[in-house]
């Protein structure tokens, strides 16, 4: 199964970048990687997607090396509303066709004033 | 702008008593998916349907029953509920589950067993 593992929390300021990293060593061929984030009493939400090298949007950036066993959600100048918890999935490639993510606990960021 | 949308968003219930959860998207997805949260454990699939007139087990089907309605529309049905399924259910959907299409998720629905 493709278990993915993070820190359970990180601690940062306003104005800071944040970088998460999670590692999946049973990362299968055609997986991509998808970070969510999700605040207090809300449904997790779609940050960033990406297979391989970098890939870059509005919110966040995403560093994935050749070997694809972990990647590195890259989070510019946080501030208090980027309190949230991050999860990193990706596919089960035991799954055959029907994807089934697996959801780990996520990394707690606290950014403080 | 709706998304995805559950009703209830809160809920208690008396052990045995029965309830169903309702899920509606309006963005044409394929896909949806029932998922629970506790804490310390993450989300854990509970059902999902590939598409209208399939549904699927997930890690812990035990004890819930799903409809797939039509193809806006799954609804998650507790038939006796017990304590151990106080939680918080996310209904979730995305274009297909062959691809590595996002999910986009509901607010939840918090139920609680008494």
């Amino acid at each position: 199964l493709a278990k993915t593992t993070q820190p359970i929390s990180m601690d940062s300021y306003e104005g800071q970048e944040v970088n998460i990293t999670c590692s999946h060593n049973n990362i299968a061929t055609n997986d991509y990687i998808t970070w969510y984030q999700q605040f207090p009493s809300q449904g997790p939400r779609f940050i960033i997607q990406g297979y391989k090298t970098k890939v870059t949007n509005e919110v966040a950036s995403l560093f994935i090396p050749a070997d694809r066993k972990s990647s590195t959600l890259s989070l510019p100048r946080v501030s208090l509303s980027d309190t949230a918890v991050y999860y990193c999935l990706v596919g089960d490639p035991n799954a055959g066709n029907n994807r089934k993510l697996i959801w780990g606990l996520g990394t707690s960021l606290a950014v403080n004033p | 702008n709706a998304g995805v949308t559950q009703t209830p968003k809160f809920q208690v219930l008396k052990t045995g008593q029965s309830m169903t959860l309702q899920c509606a998207q309006d963005m044409n997805h394929n896909s949806m998916y029932w998922y629970r949260q506790d804490p310390g454990m993450g989300l854990r699939l509970i059902y999902y349907s590939a598409s209208e007139g399939t549904t699927d087990k997930g890690e812990v089907p035990n004890g819930y029953n799903v409809s797939r309605l039509n193809k806006r529309e799954f609804s998650l049905r507790l038939e006796s509920a017990a304590p151990s399924q106080t939680s918080v259910y996310f209904c979730a959907s995305n274009r297909d589950p062959y691809s590595n299409q996002p999910q986009h998720f509901g607010d939840g629905t918090r139920l609680s067993i008494l």
